[in-house]
């Protein structure tokens, strides 16, 4: 199986500042087959970026995906209030679909 | 619109079994892989298992086999989603999620999630 680690496991930046979170695949991840949720507590996660660097639909030009084989990354240009939650990275290219253990990315 | 609605919070005792449903409602629901997907308190996400509602096929995290069922009914566009032999490590929040149409993922649409409370 592919396990995922993200990094850092807290992230503590002010708004306005850039945003750089990392997950990183034991196995290369099929046909770009990663994606990016944010979660805030009490909600569902909600879907970022798909395929790598697809950003979902209703997504904020401000989040963006890159990567490739085992090392990913999801970028937030400019922190606004709202976007201090945690995230998670899946694969969902082979069995078992497993998430990244998240990274807390929290106000300064 | 896509709206997964789930079954309401459970509160079971160590060694009896959950079962959670999940109606779809907004789109076909033969289309679109479910996945399912718990989450301990102040934890991560933890993928469960899949079921492609077309065929009923499904696929399970090994951590689970032999303890879960991913089961479907097309005639009221309802997953479910069994697990037994529950032990208190089993309290978390359970969400299905909405997969893909041609592959298993991205998760696109969430339900609201249901609490599964194990407790003697």
């Amino acid at each position: 199986e592919i396990v995922l680690t993200q990094s850092p496991g807290t992230l503590s930046l002010s708004p306005g500042e850039r945003a750089t979170l990392s997950c990183r695949a034991s196995q290369s991840v099929s046909s770009s087959s990663l994606a990016w949720y944010q979660q805030k507590p009490g909600q569902a996660p909600r879907l970022l970026i798909y395929d790598t660097s697809s950003r979902a639909t209703g997504i904020s030009d401000r989040f963006s995906g890159s990567g490739s084989g085992t090392d990913f990354t999801l970028t937030i240009s400019r922190l606004e209030p709202e976007d201090f939650a945690v995230y998670y990275c899946q694969q969902y290219g082979s069995s078992p679909a497993l998430f990244g253990q998240g990274t807390k990315l929290e106000i300064k | 619109q896509v709206q997964l609605v789930q079954s309401g919070a459970e509160v079971k005792k160590p060694g009896a079994s959950v079962k959670v449903s999940c109606k779809a409602s907004g789109y076909t629901f033969t289309s679109y892989y479910m996945h399912w997907v718990r989450q301990a308190p102040g934890q991560g996400l933890e993928w469960m298992g899949i079921v492609n509602p077309r065929g009923g096929t499904t696929r399970y995290a090994q951590k689970f086999q032999g303890r879960v069922t991913m089961t479907r009914d097309t005639s009221t566009s309802t997953v479910y989603m069994e697990l037994s032999s529950l032990r208190s490590e089993d309290t978390a929040v359970y969400y299905c999620a909405r997969g893909g149409s041609s592959s298993w993922g991205p998760i696109d649409y969430w339900g609201q999630g249901t609490l599964v409370t194990v407790s003697s």
